[in-house]
């Protein structure tokens, strides 16, 4: 199993670009999530899909869009690029249940720089 | 935002020495977790607890949900080298919906001198 996937891995924008993430699991869970990881901040969640065919903002949704196209994809959109948007993009997964009880998995992340 | 307070910031630690970190919150959580990032990767998770008062090892860490459910601790015994890394706590209250969101700390950045 890969777990969960992103690309790519690195990306330069110019102000007002647009592009999409891509992320995929493989590991047949529900729940997916959108992290940005800026220094001293930690962890922030933009958006996330509890479950296919849902998708809800997190705690810095503006300027972001989401699209779960299925169970296994869950991809970021930035349609106008800003450079207040460099950051790290974690992707994550998890199958919320009374066993398990939601523990996330991340992928590798995205390192993006917007100029 | 819920905000988890993590301390210290940092460590900086010589091989084989014991480090202690934790996690207070003003607010209750049902789950606490510990996540590791190294660097340019991303987290990795190291320890779940479920229960105030659980006691959890995995290896040389050990992880306590704290009783009063607002605070979590994470001790690594006998550091080495590859230890080095953003250990992260995270708070998980399953209040009723279905997406079992996560609340992070900022970090713990260790360091380990040879």
């Amino acid at each position: 199993n890969a777990g969960v996937t992103q690309t790519p891995k690195f990306q330069v924008l110019k102000t007002g670009q647009s592009m999409t993430l891509q992320c995929a699991q493989d590991m047949n869970h529900n729940s997916m999530y959108w992290y940005r990881q800026d220094p001293g901040m930690g962890l922030r969640l933009i958006y996330y899909s509890a479950s296919e065919g849902t998708t809800d903002k997190g705690e810095v949704p503006n300027g972001y869009n989401v699209s779960r196209l299925n169970k296994r994809e869950f991809s970021l959109r930035l349609e106008s690029a800003a450079p207040s948007q460099t950051s790290v993009y974690f992707c994550a997964s998890s199958n919320p249940g009374l066993t398990t009880r939601g523990e996330q998995y991340f992928g590798p992340g995205t390192r993006l720089t917007v100029t | 935002g819920q905000q988890l307070n993590q301390s210290p910031q940092s460590m900086f630690i010589q091989e084989g020495e014991d480090v202690s970190m934790n996690c207070t919150s003003s607010s209750i959580f049902n789950t606490w977790l510990w996540y590791k990032q190294d660097p340019g990767e991303g987290p990795v998770l190291l320890i779940a607890l479920y229960k105030a008062g659980e006691l959890t090892s995995n290896g040389r860490l050990t992880a306590q949900f704290g009783i009063t459910r607002k605070d979590s601790f994470l001790n690594i015994s006998a550091s080495i080298p590859s230890d080095v890394g953003i250990y992260f706590c995270a708070g998980q209250r399953n209040s009723g919906g279905s997406n079992y969101k996560l609340t992070f700390g900022k970090g713990t950045l260790l360091t380990v001198n040879p």
